[in-house]
């Protein structure tokens, strides 16, 4: 069965800092990969998808994650964080043929000092 | 608004009480989830529909736990007896089945309180 693995609940980082968000997953098939953000009582929100084509992908607000096979990765980066980017990060995967149904992990709270 | 809305946005209720909650999907989207989220965790799958057939039920979803989606339009998800393990926000999420692609729509989510 699939599987998500973030690493970290909780990062820290400075404002104008580079952000890292690791996230590792298990399928014995190649999966589509997901990280959605959440900010405080609200609902989860699309940041970016990897499905097929290029391993590099860009979201929304400046973010990209880029889709390693042989390390099962899907990091999400960002190169300059800022305070509004502080929120719950979750990584997901869906399997296809499997009714779009996503699998989260754990989740990553990001927090951005001034 | 064209979004996913859920209600009631917030639920308390005693230990034993029967609550129910409201999804209204994107009106174009044929499937739709119902995820719980425990504080400090991830959404755990529940269930999820395709029109009106209720296609994959988690373990998750005790016999306590009952959804439906009557007219393919908007579903409910009722909980009976209710336990405090039951406190969790519980998420709804509609999609248009495009290649099972997996992207989601989610709404705000109902948080419930059992006391």
């Amino acid at each position: 069965a699939q599987s998500v693995t973030q690493l970290g609940s909780h990062v820290s980082v400075s404002e104008g800092a580079l952000v890292l968000l690791r996230c590792n997953y298990s399928s014995s098939v190649p999966p589509y990969l997901f990280w959605y953000v959440q900010y405080p009582n609200q609902g989860l929100q699309l940041l970016l998808k990897y499905t097929t084509g290029a391993t590099l992908v860009k979201g929304i607000n400046g973010f990209e994650a880029e889709f390693k096979k042989s390390e099962t990765s899907f990091h999400l980066t960002k190169p300059s964080a800022h305070m509004s980017d502080a929120a719950e990060y979750f990584c997901a995967v869906c399997l296809y043929n499997q009714g779009g149904k996503l699998i989260f992990g754990q989740g990553t709270e990001l927090s951005v000092k001034p | 608004d064209t979004g996913v809305s859920q209600n009631p946005r917030h639920k308390i209720t005693k230990r034993g009480q029967n609550v129910t909650f409201r999804c209204d999907p994107i009106s174009e989207h044929n499937r739709l989830y119902w995820y719980r989220q425990t504080l400090g965790q991830g959404p755990e799958f529940l269930t999820y529909f395709q029109n009106e057939a209720q296609l994959e039920k988690s373990r998750l979803l005790s016999d306590r736990f009952s959804a439906e989606r009557p007219k393919g339009s908007f579903s409910t998800l009722e909980i009976q007896r209710t336990e405090q393990g039951d406190s969790a926000m519980y998420l709804c999420a509609s999609s248009f089945r495009a290649g099972d692609t997996g992207e989601l729509f989610f709404g705000e989510g109902s948080r419930l309180t059992v006391l």
